[in-house]
Order: structure tokens, then C-alpha cells, then sequence
């Protein structure tokens, strides 16, 4: 059961151009939303956050927008750099006895084209 | 920013042997630190949530006798793979969380396991 589901498995964009890094969930019970930046054989990088009170978040060139009703978020970057090629996941955070547990999804590969 | 360093980064074990992993929290302290494992293209997929002083929590499906964590201090968590097999074989990262409420995880680079 896959709560949190990134559905386009690879992305590719021009450099200069924005990317849309899409993510949805099932679980109404996640209230923190967070997107990873992750090359390979190396631990996931944090990007930027959400709560589910707001619905847009933004951090320089990455942006994050929330759609609570959709159980839609989705991450802007705008522009696109060579370096930003790697796997983006989005992840989400609820409440589970006391402590918060972090569903991840599976996926995006973002290669930015030069 | 916060570092959490993990070790050894690559470990390669012959079946039936046991391996352990370390999980520091370098500059800040970890009551709470998370375990999770990748599949190649897949997914991080929770194993456990270590906590200082207690017994860990294990996610559905994980064998806690099978993957033993001790959590000893507010700085280092282990996770020791114990008689390991080749479909043990994955890339392990642990991840402790900076502050209270909706902050934000940080990883370590991960373990990659090689059991043959």
C-alpha cells in the first residue's frame, strides 16, 4: 500500500526551463510534507518543507505548493541547472504514537539538459 | 547544519555473518533516530524507529530479531544485521531529526550491503 505515490518514474528539462515534480498521498493523517534531493549511494538531501496549514512554500529557486483537497503537493524549480539532476522523492510525516514517521515515495529522476 | 555520519559506508559479508552499522548524530543529539532501506530504484522504506534508552519500534513485515537496533546514547544508534543473507543485500540509511515537531530528517550517506 503505497501512501505516498510519485508517478512520473523519470523527468527531463532544458536548463533555464522550470521543473514540476508532482506527488500524491492517501493518507489524510500526513500534516508535514517534505521533498528529498538524493544521488546515488548517498543518503537523501533535505530541500524544503510544508506544513498542511499553508499551501505554498518557496526557498529560493524551489517552491513547494500544497492542495490538501487534491492530496496533491508538487515541487517547483524554476530555473533548472544542470545540478540539480538527481531523484527527487517526496515524503510525508504524520503523527504515529508519539513520534513522527516519515513515508517516502518512490521517485523522480530529474535530468536537466544542458 | 546538522550531520548525521553513518559507518562503514560499504561492507561486502559472507552469508551467516553479522554486520553492524553505526549512526551518529555529530552535532546535535538524537533522542529518536530512523532506519530505513532502499531496493535499487525503489523507494526508502522504513525499517524502525531507534530510541534512546528503549526498546526500538519495527515496522510491519521487518524481523527485529533479524535486524537487531540498540540506541545507547543521544548520539548513536547501531544496526546490526545478523546472520545476514543475500537477499539482505541493500543500501541502509539511518536519519535523526534536529529540533521538535515538523522539522525536517537528515541523513546519513548510507550503508551499501553486500552479502554473498
Amino acid at each position: 500500500d503505497q501512501q505516498v505515490k510519485q508517478n512520473s518514474p523519470s523527468l527531463s528539462v532544458q536548463e533555464g526551463r522550470i521543473s514540476i515534480l508532482n506527488c500524491d498521498y492517501t493518507n489524510s493523517m500526513f500534516d508535514y510534507f517534505l521533498w528529498y534531493k538524493k544521488y546515488p549511494a548517498e543518503g537523501p538531501t533535505f530541500l524544503i518543507s510544508i506544513s498542511s496549514i499553508k499551501d505554498k512554500n518557496e526557498d529560493g529557486r524551489f517552491t513547494v505548493f500544497l492542495n490538501k483537497s487534491a492530496k496533491h503537493l508538487s515541487l517547483h524549480i524554476v530555473p533548472s541547472q544542470p545540478g540539480d539532476s538527481a531523484v527527487y522523492f517526496c515524503a510525508a510525516s504524520e503523527d504515529s504514537g508519539g513520534y513522527q514517521k516519515v513515508t517516502f515515495g518512490t521517485g523522480t529522476k530529474l535530468q536537466v539538459i544542458p | 547544519g546538522a550531520v548525521v555520519s553513518q559507518h562503514p559506508s560499504w561492507v561486502i559479508c559472507k552469508s551467516g555473518t553479522s554486520v553492524k552499522i553505526e549512526c551518529r548524530s555529530l552535532d546535535f543529539q538524537a533522542t529518536t533516530m530512523f532506519w530505513y532501506r532502499q531496493f535499487p530504484k525503489q523507494s526508502l522504506m522504513l525499517m524502525a524507529t531507534s530510541n534512546e534508552g528503549s526498546k526500538a519500534t519495527y515496522e510491519q513485515g521487518v524481523e527485529k530479531d533479524k535486524f537487531l537496533i540498540n540506541h545507547a546514547s543521544l548520539t548513536l544508534s547501531t544496526l546490526t544485521v545478523t546472520s545476514a543473507h543475500p537477499e539482505d543485500s541493500s543500501f541502509y540509511i539511518c536519519s535523526a531529526r534536529v529540533g521538535s515537531y515538523n522539522s525536517p530528517l537528515h541523513f546519513g550517506n548510507g550503508t551499501r550491503l553486500t552479502v554473498t
